[in-house]
């Protein structure tokens, strides 16, 4: 166990549709970062929060949307969803922005479009 | 261009051999750090070893050690008395300190090992 908490950890939904994942980091982690690996496109960065605050953003679709809260969980918000969205979609925490502090990575969400 | 190279998609080692896996970057930021990330079949990803842009030491964990070449802009992993469990997908990454990347990881493709009994 990593110590990051993904739900859910499957997902399959229909075209068209909005999903939410959700993402607790380690303990005392303040950075998190959202992930989307396909098979097509590899690992790409989509966003990354520092202590509730938007710190970096990657290819994220417009479509897609995220927000860190105070107790510093974080939800990745997928709307109008297409079959090119299928994907495994990983949070990372870290306990500072940069620097030699390692991303941790949780298992992933595996979503699934119809 | 491609931050980060893994010109391997797959290698093949016998099991208790050496493998190198190839990684090249480019940055212009002075400082940064390359990371190795392993993915097994079960999907999660697993913090290998680190090498800072400033550290005049390659880096060794267990049995990876990184050669880190500078001037060549590579940073290969390198798995000594390679297991049956060294089977998976390895990324490299790196961090660049500076700049509108601040934080993120850029990962390569990955190279797929596969480790023969």
């Amino acid at each position: 166990d990593s110590g990051v908490t993904q739900t859910p950890k499957h997902l399959i939904t229909a075209t068209g549709q909005r999903v939410t994942l959700r993402c607790s980091p380690r303990s005392g982690d303040l950075s998190v970062y959202w992930y989307q690996q396909s098979l097509d496109q590899g690992l790409q960065f989509l966003i990354q929060y520092y202590n509730g605050e938007e710190r970096a953003k990657g290819n994220i679709l417009e479509r897609f949307s995220a927000q860190q809260f105070p107790d510093l969980h974080s939800e990745l918000n997928l709307s109008s969803l297409e079959l090119g969205d299928s994907a495994l979609y990983f949070c990372a925490s870290s306990s500072s922005g940069a620097g030699a502090n390692v991303l941790t990575f949780g298992a992933g969400s595996r979503l699934t479009v119809l | 261009a491609q931050k980060i190279t893994q010109t391997q998609p797959g290698m093949f080692v016998q099991e208790k051999e050496a493998v190198t896996l190839d990684c090249t970057y480019d940055t212009s930021d002075p400082s940064y750090g390359l990371f190795w990330y392993k993915q097994p079949s079960s999907g999660e990803m697993i913090f290998l070893i680190y090498q800072g842009s400033y550290d005049q030491q390659n880096a060794t964990e267990g049995r990876y050690s990184l050669n880190f070449q500078k001037a060549r802009k590579s940073a290969n992993l390198v798995i000594s008395a390679s297991q049956l469990g060294d089977s998976a997908m390895y990324f490299c990454a790196m961090r660049e300190a500076f700049g509108t990347s601040y934080g993120k990881l850029t990962f390569g493709q990955g190279t797929i090992l596969t480790v023969h009994p």
